[in-house]
């Protein structure tokens, strides 16, 4: 299986900072990967797919880049509402794994 | 917008078959992929499986001599069997539609099933 790690684990902001998470797969995946947010209780929230391109209806300032191994989240100007948990997820090759997620806490 | 629902026993026992259902509302469940991920507690997701215009099914490695998934288009639901559970299968079962097998573009809630005696 692909294995899928994401750094940091967690993370510390504020409103309005600019945060990213970064995604490494095991092999190559080249841009097989896709972001979800999740927030406690909630239904998960697909974001961004083929690691670049934003899912209808999510805000611009999420982003995503990278290609092969190594990919990116960034949110820029932090909402409020952006605090919660954020899984990547190979989607090259079954079965499809996620990273371990990293959870973005207020500072 | 589409919504999924997952429904079943919260409670297993060992040993047990453990059966949900995904009701999808607001959308046909015809030309989706419709997928089942699990979250043990303090661990991170895990694919179980898909099935794809009714008798298309792929399943993860892991898990296939034990999993099944089945859809019903009459009532617009996706299944989950998982037999001869143990206490790893103690998890948050979420459904998760995929307009692609790949990805998961719409999620449920999720519920809680946990294996005890």
């Amino acid at each position: 299986d692909i294995q899928m790690t994401q750094s940091p684990s967690s993370l510390s902001a504020s409103v309005g900072d600019r945060v990213t998470i970064t995604c490494r797969a095991s092999q190559r995946i080249t841009n097989f990967l896709n972001w979800y947010q999740h927030k406690p209780g909630k239904a998960p929230k697909f974001l961004i797919y083929a690691a670049s391109n934003l899912q209808s209806g999510v805000p611009s300032r999420f982003s995503g880049s990278g290609s092969g191994t190594d990919f990116t989240l960034t949110i820029s100007g932090l909402q409020p509402e952006d605090f919660a948990t954020y899984y990547c997820q190979q989607g090259y090759t079954s079965p499809y794994t996620f990273g371990q997620g990293t959870r973005l806490e207020i500072k | 917008q589409v919504q999924l629902q997952e429904s079943g026993p919260g409670l297993v026992k060992p040993s047990e078959t453990l059966s949900l259902t995904c009701t999808v509302s607001a959308g046909s469940i015809r030309s989706y992929y419709w997928s089942w991920i699990r979250q043990p507690p303090g661990k991170g997701l895990e694919w179980i499986g898909y099935v794809y215009n009714i008798a298309n099914t792929k399943y993860n490695p892991s898990l296939r001599s034990r999993v099944t998934i089945s859809a019903d288009t009459s009532r617009d639901q996706v299944s989950l069997r998982v037999t001869s559970v143990t206490a790893a299968d103690t998890a948050v079962y979420f459904c998760a539609r995929g307009f692609g097998d790949y990805l998961f573009d719409s999620w449920g809630r999720g519920t809680l099933v946990t294996v005890s005696s």
